[in-house]
């Protein structure tokens, strides 16, 4: 079993829908949760990060997390093309290292 | 904030060579961290440093990889005898403290011929 799981996708979406990108984690001690955004060929960009159980809204991104269930998940509101990218979920668990998902790659369609 | 600064951009090098990079971070940034990404992966952890200190270095690391941070302020990670698998995207990040989240660089993308 893989410490962070996504599905791959492509995950498509209208313009102006929302997005949910979803993400579970096996260890049950992980303490904080990212988002990072990576465009083709570029660098991950940090999008949000969450610690407590519910919902963290940012603008046009809430992260929502649920320890019990051992899940995380990012929705993105009003879709844009410019949000079509990559999306990584990390876990931090024990020490200060980051534990990446493979990423679910989101395509919007105009 | 001028966010973390990697250099080279690019390295190509022959196998068997060794390589360099070096990695600016954040200012008044304490932690410094190195990860490795390769097509269709999520990066992967290397090593870490809370200032001058290496406090932690993947099992998956092979001796021929090493990293410093000599003043606590920027890190250079160098791999000896490269080899084809070494082929990937380096990248270093730069976080406040623990807990803190982590700003990544450009990254540096290391092709072995």
């Amino acid at each position: 079993q893989k410490e962070v799981e996504q599905n791959s996708g492509p995950l498509s979406v209208p313009e102006g829908a929302i997005a949910s990108l979803n993400c579970t984690y096996s260890d049950r001690g992980s303490q904080s949760f990212f988002w990072y955004r990576q465009y083709s060929g570029k660098s991950p960009e940090l999008i949000m990060f969450i610690y407590s159980n519910g919902d963290k809204e940012d603008g046009r991104f809430t992260a929502q997390l649920n320890k019990a269930s051992q899940y995380v998940s990012l929705l993105i509101r009003d879709s844009q093309p410019s949000d079509s990218a990559t999306y990584l979920c990390a876990v931090k668990s024990s020490g200060d290292k980051l534990t990446f998902g493979t990423g679910t790659r989101l395509a919007v369609r105009p | 904030d001028t966010g973390v600064s990697q250099n080279p951009r690019h390295k190509i090098t022959k196998r068997g060579q060794n390589v360099t990079f070096r990695c600016d971070p954040i200012s008044e940034h304490n932690r410094l961290y190195w990860y490795r990404q390769t097509l269709g992966q999520g990066p992967e952890f290397l090593t870490y440093f809370q200032n001058e200190a290496q406090l932690e270095k993947s099992r998956l690391l092979s001796d021929r990889f090493s990293a410093e941070r000599p003043k606590g302020s920027f890190s250079t990670l160098e791999i000896q005898r490269t080899e084809q698998g070494d082929s990937a995207m380096y990248l270093c990040a730069s976080s406040l403290e623990n807990y803190q989240p982590q700003h990544f660089g450009d990254g540096t993308r290391l092709s072995i011929l």
